[in-house]
């Protein structure tokens, strides 16, 4: 079974610029996450998708960020414009079940320079 | 104070040695509970859930104590391939996960 993927790996861009991240769940999986680590802190709670439509976006730290899942496949996740503090890694998860725990993907460390 | 605190370490071991580490959660809602694996510049790994009654896998146990709102993971007879760091994470009932920081550990050979 392929397991979450996301895409890029790496991102380094400058402030003020457009990133996307993408992030493609293990195939069946409804529930899809979004998480990310700044420097130095905990792994952070951003949004959830069930299939296509948002569960839960409490943890969007402002509105330069934008999660989608059209079709409720992959997911992206545009930060339009990108500040310093953005930096950080982006993990995405999928989950079918609560129960079993989530599977992440390997993260997009992103650097805004 | 943080929703999930673990003692960061490191904790430093011999291979062999049993160690255990402590997660407290401050939330009493919460509902489910597990412990990742995280390996440096990787993403996290569940290891295992963490249920009232206890659990044991292999070398790993876990158990959580509600009362106290405390979770614990012990490592028996530790591999230099458990040097990682471990993350206690706590479930509320929004499907949302929070975690704690993690605890490093590093078994010596």
């Amino acid at each position: 079974e392929a397991g979450v993927t996301q895409f890029p790996s790496h991102s380094v861009i400058e402030k003020g610029q457009t990133v996307t991240l993408r992030c493609d769940p293990i195939s069946g999986h409804d529930n899809l996450y979004w998480y990310r680590r700044v420097m130095g802190k905990e792994i952070k709670f951003l949004l959830h998708f069930v299939k296509e439509s948002k569960q839960d976006e409490s943890g969007m730290p402002n509105n330069r960020f934008l999660a989608e899942r059209t079709g409720g496949t992959y997911s992206t996740l545009k930060v339009q414009p990108a500040e310093l503090e953005d930096s950080g890694v982006y993990f995405c998860a999928s989950s079918q079940d609560l129960i079993v725990g989530y599977t992440f993907g390997s993260g997009t460390r992103l650097t805004v320079v | 104070r943080k929703e999930v605190e673990q003692d960061p370490g490191p904790f430093n071991v011999p291979e062999g040695a049993t160690v255990a580490f402590n997660c407290t959660y401050s939330n009493s809602a919460s509902q489910s509970f597990f412990w990742y694996r995280q390996d440096c510049r990787k993403e996290p790994k569940l290891l295992m859930s963490v249920y009232s009654s206890g659990n044991e896998d292999g070398r790993f146990t876990a158990q959580l104590n509600r009362a106290s709102q405390y979770i614990s993971l012990l490592i028996r007879d530790s591999k230099l391939s458990d040097s990682a760091t471990y993350l206690c994470v706590v479930e509320t009932g929004r499907r949302a996960l929070t975690f704690g920081s993690g605890t490093r550990l590093q078994v010596q050979p």
